[in-house]
């Protein structure tokens, strides 16, 4: 199957920071990026999706001025935790597509926020 | 989007068959069935998916009840490297659209 990689795949930071996660597809032209995010022994939860050269949408709670997310390229999607606090630590995973194929996920990245 | 009921928990001794349940009672006619299991600190692998009929792929198979409303993914033979979390989801779409994570069924296996 296609790849997706993510960097960092962990991360600690120090609270009110901005941390800036990566996501990219390696063989593939990603035309649509999930962003998700994953409490301990919790189930993922989608926080928005971009598709490439548009604005992402957010679902309903998740803050669009604390998650920035860039999908600048048909390769590249960021995800950019702002003025990251300990609430914000989580494990946050990555998902792309080609024009409504099938999704690959990236392995994910977890964040620490101290 | 239609719901999923999946088993919290089920165990299996290695090498045996496991047959993993899924209830989708309210699908509808374009919903796929998708699999998808995640390994401790890992993001989610995909595993199989269908629409109407029984589906074989290398990893597992996907049995679909004829009225759609539920589905079962087998596996033929576990190892221990299959223990995971296994999601069952309904996607309007064949794949590719923002996939919606139920709880899922933790799969315990023992040697």
């Amino acid at each position: 199957g296609a790849v997706v990689s993510q960097h960092p795949s962990r991360v600690i930071c120090k609270s009110g920071t901005s941390v800036k996660i990566e996501c990219r597809s390696l063989d593939f032209q990603a035309t649509t990026m999930f962003w998700y995010r994953q409490f301990p022994k919790q189930s993922l939860m989608l926080m928005a999706t971009s598709n490439e050269g548009s604005k992402a949408t957010y679902e309903q709670g998740v803050e669009k001025d604390k998650f920035l997310i860039n999908h600048a390229s048909l390769t590249l999607s960021t995800l950019t935790v702002t003025s990251a606090h300990p609430e914000d630590s989580s494990f946050y995973i990555c998902s792309a597509s080609f024009q409504g194929g099938e999704a690959f996920f990236g392995q994910g990245t977890r964040l620490t926020v101290v | 989007d239609a719901k999923t009921t999946q088993p919290n928990s089920m165990e299996s001794n290695e090498e045996e068959p496991v047959h993993l349940p899924c209830n989708h009672s309210t699908i509808s006619g374009t919903d796929y069935i998708h699999w998808y299991r995640q390994l401790p600190s890992q993001g989610p692998e995909y595993v199989i998916h269908g629409l109407t009929s029984n589906v074989n792929n290398r990893m597992a198979s996907l049995a679909i009840a004829e009225d759609r409303k539920s589905s079962t993914l087998i596996l033929h033979r576990a190892t221990l490297r299959d223990a995971a979390v296994y999601y069952c989801i309904l996607s309007f779409s064949n794949s590719g659209y923002a996939l919606n994570f139920g709880k899922g069924t933790s799969l315990l296996v023992t040697p």
